[in-house]
């Protein structure tokens, strides 16, 4: 079946610019989880959402992080005025019901502020 | 400290030797634990769960061990195609957020 969904793959902005990526998590999987990944290291969590609610949202680095889940199923995760450390891959995972079930995780957004 | 900790590597391994390494975990409350792989500019995959009472899949043992807080990951028969940074990650009790490690790196050559 179809996987993690996101786009775009790739993104480059201009520092200060806004920018928006949006997640298509896997049909059905009611979690769906944010994570930042900088260069050589491991994810890390930004937020999470149970259908639309955000019940987590204690690893956005900023109040320039937003991220939304309005209808329970695609979630954007939105950036106000870059700035150059917020390069990274953004990564998007789901997960069914339970939290001992694994995290799917979709191909990334990889960020570039310039 | 961090709470996932991982010997970065890399590990250097001849085709068709074995492998091990291990993860450290700081929160004693921590109660699923996963192995994942993550090839270069790819997404992480998971490679398997890791039960307290050890895990076997295929070529890939998992061992996990409470009291001293680590678990470790075992690559028996190694492959070309089992070059990657092997990801171990930790869920806290009644927790949702995954906590990674910063990775193993290894290369296996022929």
């Amino acid at each position: 079946g179809a996987g993690v969904s996101q786009s775009p793959r790739y993104k480059v902005a201009k520092r200060g610019q806004d920018v928006a990526l949006r997640c298509d998590p896997i049909s059905g999987h009611v979690s769906l989880f944010w994570y930042q990944q900088a260069l050589g290291q491991g994810p890390e969590f930004l937020t999470y959402f149970q259908n639309e609610a955000q019940l987590d949202k204690s690893g956005l680095p900023s109040d320039r992080f937003f991220a939304e889940r309005p209808e329970g199923s695609v979630s954007t995760l939105k950036i106000q005025r870059t700035q150059q450390e917020d390069s990274a891959v953004y990564l998007c995972a789901s997960r069914e019901t339970g939290s001992n079930q694994p995290q799917h995780f979709g191909d990334g957004t990889r960020l570039s502020i310039l | 400290r961090k709470e996932v900790e991982q010997d970065p590597g890399p590990f250097n391994v001849p085709e068709g030797a074995t492998v091990a390494f291990n993860c450290t975990y700081s929160n004693s409350a921590s109660q699923s634990f996963f192995w994942y792989r993550q090839d270069c500019r790819k997404e992480p995959k998971l490679l398997m769960s890791v039960y307290s009472s050890g895990n076997e899949d295929g070529r890939f043992t998992a061992q996990l061990n409470r009291a001293s807080q680590y678990i470790s990951l075992l690559i028996r028969d190694s492959k070309l195609s089992d070059s990657a940074t092997y990801l171990c990650v930790v869920n806290k009790a009644a927790g949702n957020k995954l906590t990674f490690g910063g990775g193993t790196r290894v290369l296996v050559k022929p």
